[in-house]
């Protein structure tokens, strides 16, 4: 069954610094997103991204975050200047088979995420 | 998109059947029910979605009550693996296929051997 890869799995960062965390979709899908969870705490939305550009953001999502697809596979989060509280797991998801005829129910397939912790 | 509600923990033996509640008392006509579940600290692993009709695939099966206002997911014959949290989602599609899931605190399934 085809699978969301995140790398790296363990990012250790020293806060300040700028991190990239990386994401392979599932080949054919059209829409990705991004999420994280603080240890002991809910899994939170952070962005979708659709047609190469944002569709949705939740408030988490400011100014240090930023996505892209550069090479038309990766899919990239960046967060700028880190901070001690962006410690967390940050899984990449995707869905919208190109196969199906109808994509905005399709469920989201999750990766098992980059554990980002900020020194 | 509609909240859910889900107790917090459950037990279950192991080779019998898990059923799973959740209710969604505030669910809209276009907003589809799906379960996801996650193991320890992995990636959510999606189950099962559904909008009206019960639903069943290898995994597992989903119960939704006539009124929509709650759902059961049944795992047939729960295994020590299927010890995880389970999420409720309610999600609605206004947003066409982007719009963000929204995860509460789910149920912590215990199966017992």
């Amino acid at each position: 069954e085809p699978e969301v890869t995140q790398t790296p799995s363990h990012q250790v960062t020293q806060m300040g610094q700028e991190v990239i965390l990386r994401c392979v979709p599932i080949s054919n899908h059209l829409y990705f997103y991004w999420y994280r969870q603080i240890l002991g705490q809910k899994v939170e939305f952070l962005v979708s991204f659709y047609n190469n550009e944002i569709s949705e953001k939740s408030e988490i999502f400011d100014d240090q975050f930023s996505v892209e697809r550069p090479d038309g596979s990766n899919f990239t989060l960046k967060i700028r200047s880190t901070k001690l509280e962006d410690s967390a797991m940050y899984f990449c998801a995707t869905s919208g088979s190109q196969a199906q005829n109808y994509y905005s129910n399709q469920p989201q397939h999750f990766g098992d995420g980059t554990r980002l912790s900020i020194l | 998109d509609a909240k859910t509600t889900q107790p917090p923990s459950m037990d279950c033996a192991e080779g019998r059947a898990a059923n799973l509640p959740c209710n969604h008392s505030t669910i809209s006509g276009n907003e589809y029910v799906y379960w996801y579940r996650q193991i320890h600290s992995q990636g959510p692993q999606y189950i099962i979605h559904g909008l009206k009709n019960n639903e069943t695939n290898e995994m597992a099966s989903l119960i939704i009550t006539e009124d929509r206002k709650s759902s059961t997911l049944i795992l047939p014959h729960a295994t020590l693996r299927d010890t995880a949290v389970y999420y409720c989602i309610v999600r609605g599609h206004s947003g066409g296929g982007a719009d963000g899931l929204t995860f509460g605190k789910g149920t912590h399934l215990i199966i017992q051997p």
